[in-house]
């Protein structure tokens, strides 16, 4: 099967400007997630949506951050105005939901690295 | 937010030695216990999910242990190679919500 794609892989944006990452989960995945990795830290989750619903966002700031799956499909994930700590890496997975999805592994897209100056 | 530690933060493994390294994790309301190998430049690859106290898995010269009424988790490296370098991620799930350690590092010299 084809993996979690996303892109792009490298980005390097200035302060107070906008970026976007998008993200394709594995097909029939109906669970996606957005998390942001930053140097010395594990992966901190940014939203949960499970097909196009948001189960979780509780850790985004929303103030700056937006994300949306509208077709419960791909999903894509913005910053507007960028922030100097907003620096990290932007990892997508996804995961299939089923009776016991908890059991069922994470499959990570390659990321997105974000620097911003 | 759950509290999900692992130690050591990073190590460095002779080729050919064995080594390990923990994840603890909160003993209540447990359902999972997840190990991912993130090799540098590519994206985390899960290893095991672990959900019975007790449980041993292996994969390769990768095991893992997994203790749920003290909340740790023990993963075995054998005979370490340089393909082995990589950082380990430990995630803990309560259900639906999976959080995760900072990871343990490890160099592995040829």
């Amino acid at each position: 099967e084809a993996g979690v794609a996303q892109s792009p892989r490298y980005k390097i944006i200035e302060k107070r400007q906008s970026v976007a990452f998008w993200c394709n989960p594995i097909s029939g995945h109906a669970t996606l997630y957005w998390y942001q990795q930053i140097l010395g830290q594990g992966p901190k989750l940014l939203i949960q949506f499970q097909n196009n619903g948001v189960v979780d966002d509780s850790q985004l700031p929303k103030d700056r951050f937006s994300a949306e799956r509208l077709k419960g499909v791909d999903s894509t994930l913005k910053i507007q105005p960028a922030k100097l700590e907003d620096s990290a890496v932007y990892l997508c997975a996804s995961r299939r939901v089923g009776r016991s999805s908890y059991n069922s592994p994470l499959h990570f897209g390659n990321g997105t690295r974000l620097t911003v100056t | 937010i759950l509290n999900v530690e692992q130690s050591p933060q990073s190590l460095h493994v002779q080729e050919g030695d064995s080594t390990n390294f923990t994840c603890s994790f909160p003993s209540s309301n447990f359902y999972a216990l997840h190990w991912y190998r993130w090799e540098t430049a590519k994206s985390p690859e899960a290893l095991f999910v672990m959900t019975l106290n007790g449980d041993e898995k292996k994969k390769g010269r990768i095991s893992a242990t997994l203790n749920t009424k003290e909340g740790y988790s023990y993963l075995y490296i054998k005979g370490s190679q340089p393909e082995d370098s990589a950082t380990y991620l430990c995630a803990f799930s309560n259900d639906y919500k999976l959080s995760f350690g900072a990871g343990t590092t490890v160099t592995v010299r040829a």
